[in-house]
C-alpha cells in the first residue's frame, strides 16, 4: 500500500524558515516524481515544487521560486520542501504527492503550516 | 500560466441525479488533466487522469471528457458519499494550475 506521511509542520514568524518531510513507503520511492501541493484556508489548491525521480530536476512557480527549495533522499524514502523567507500566505496544508501517469495519483495526508506573528 | 475556470463553483443535487462539473483550459493542455475528490477533513483523491481514464478502484460512475480546453467530469448517478469538493488540475507543462473547485451537495 502506498504510504506518503507529512510532518514537520508548525507555527513560523514572519521571514522565518521551515523544512517539512514526507516518508514514503509501499512503492519504489526512486523510480517516481514527487510534489508538493498547498491547500489555503479558503480550501485553494496550488502545486509548489516538482522534483523528478533522481532529483536532478526542479521546478517551482513563481509565488514560492527563489524562496522553497524540493529535494530528496532516495536512500532513506523521505522527500523534503525547505521554505525560507515565509510571509503570511503561505500559511497552508501542506501535501505530499506521488506522480503517475504523468499526473498526480496519491496525496499524503499533510502537514499543516502557519506562518504568524 | 494557463489558468484553469471551473464550473460551477457550488451545486446541489439529488441522490441518482447525473451531476457534471467542467473545467476549461486557457490554451490546449493535449488531456493532460486530473480530476480529484476532496472530502471534508481529508486530502484529495486522484479520480481520473489523462482526461478521461478511471484510477483503479473508483467506482464507474465517475467519468471524464474532454480534449483541447474543454474537459469534464460526469457523475452518472450521484450517492451520498460523493458529497465534497472536486478539483480540476492541468499537468500539460509548468506551472501546474488547479481550477478553483467545485463544492457538491445533496439536496
Amino acid at each position: 500500500e502506498v504510504q506518503l506521511v507529512e510532518s514537520g509542520g508548525g507555527l513560523v514568524k514572519p521571514g522565518g524558515s521551515l523544512k517539512i518531510s514526507c516518508a514514503a513507503s509501499g512503492f519504489a520511492f526512486s523510480s517516481y516524481d514527487m510534489s508538493w501541493v498547498r491547500q489555503t484556508p479558503e480550501k485553494r489548491l496550488e502545486w509548489v515544487a516538482y522534483i523528478n525521480s533522481g532529483g536532478g530536476s526542479t521546478y517551482f512557480p513563481d509565488t514560492v521560486k527563489g524562496r522553497f527549495t524540493i529535494s530528496r533522499d532516495n536512500a532513506k524514502n523521505i522527500l523534503y520542501l525547505q521554505m525560507s523567507s515565509l510571509k503570511s500566505e503561505d500559511t497552508a496544508m501542506y501535501y505530499c504527492v506521488r506522480h503517475d501517469y504523468g499526473g498526480f495519483a496519491y496525496w499524503g495526508q499533510g502537514t499543516l503550516v502557519t506562518v504568524s506573528a | 500560466d494557463i489558468k484553469m475556470t471551473q464550473s460551477p463553483s457550488s451545486m446541489y443535487a439529488f441522490l441518482g441525479e447525473r451531476v457534471t462539473i467542467t473545467c476549461k483550459a486557457s490554451q490546449d493542455i493535449n488531456s493532460y488533466l486530473n480530476w480529484f475528490q476532496q472530502k471534508p477533513g481529508k486530502s484529495p483523491k486522484t479520480l481520473i487522469y489523462r482526461a478521461n481514464r478511471l484510477v483503479d478502484g473508483v467506482p464507474s460512475r465517475f467519468s471524464g471528457s474532454g480534449s483541447g480546453q474543454d474537459y469534464s467530469l460526469t457523475i452518472s448517478s450521484l450517492e451520498y458519499e460523493d458529497m465534497g469538493i472536486y478539483y480540476c488540475l492541468q499537468y500539460d507543462e509548468f506551472p501546474y494550475t488547479f481550477g478553483g473547485g467545485t463544492k457538491l451537495e445533496i439536496k
